[in-house]
């Protein structure tokens, strides 16, 4: 299974966009990308899926470029309430999830 | 809510006393995963059922675990003789499967502390 890395914490203020980048080298060809977000004692809720080029939601956008060795998830004019440690995963929903250890967002006001 | 509902969501216990936490997924998810998860760290897969059928077990789960799902609805795990170490949180996930790519929704977890 396709490992991921991403940074292992990011600061931002209220207001500004992030964008969390993920790199997955060994990702295969039916592997999808997933975000999970994760409060403290919750567990993690789904933001976005994609396999490739650009898919926006309500709470985010994930662009993949074509060699799909990367992606970035990004989150536009954050709040305080987007503090939360996010999950980067590549893989197929059916099978176990492997997690890292996330990125940490912390929100300022 | 329909979601993902685990109870109990706290669980203190005596090192070598049994516990079991109980997992309700999304009533028409068939696939049904158990994570647990330590501080500081993503959740680790443990063992997974499609239906009621246990499909792969990680090696994580050690025969002091069992985890079931008779009916193919609600599951259980279940630790016999615990340990210092199995303190953590266990989260419960259910999804669509095995040919649909919907995701995987968790529920809030069952904290267990070992004292």
């Amino acid at each position: 299974l396709a490992k991921t890395t991403q940074p292992i914490s990011m600061d931002s203020y209220e207001g500004q966009e992030v964008n969390i980048t993920c790199s997955h080298n060994n990702i295969a060809t039916n592997d999808y990308i997933t975000w999970y977000q994760q409060f403290p004692s919750q567990g993690p809720r789904f933001i976005i899926q994609g396999y490739k080029t650009k898919v926006t939601n309500e709470v985010a956008s994930l662009f993949i470029p074509a060699d799909r060795k990367s992606s970035t998830l990004s989150l536009p004019r954050v709040s305080l309430s987007d503090t939360a440690v996010y999950y980067c995963l590549v893989g197929r929903n059916t099978d176990k999830l492997i997690f890292g250890t996330g990125t940490r967002l912390q929100v300022f006001p | 809510d329909t979601g993902v509902s685990q109870d109990p969501r706290h669980k203190i216990t005596k090192r070598g006393q049994n516990v079991t936490f109980r997992c309700d997924p999304i009533s028409e998810h068939n696939r049904l995963y158990w994570y647990r998860q330590t501080l500081g760290q993503g959740p680790e897969f443990l063992t997974y059922f499609q239906n009621e059928a246990q499909l792969e077990k990680s090696r994580l789960l050690s025969d002091r675990f069992s985890a079931e799902r008779p009916k193919g609805s609600f599951s259980t795990l279940e630790i016999q003789r615990t340990e210092q170490g199995d303190s953590a949180m266990y989260l419960c996930a259910s999804s669509f499967g095995p040919d649909s790519n919907q995701p995987q929704h968790f529920g809030d977890g069952t904290r267990l502390s070992i004292l």
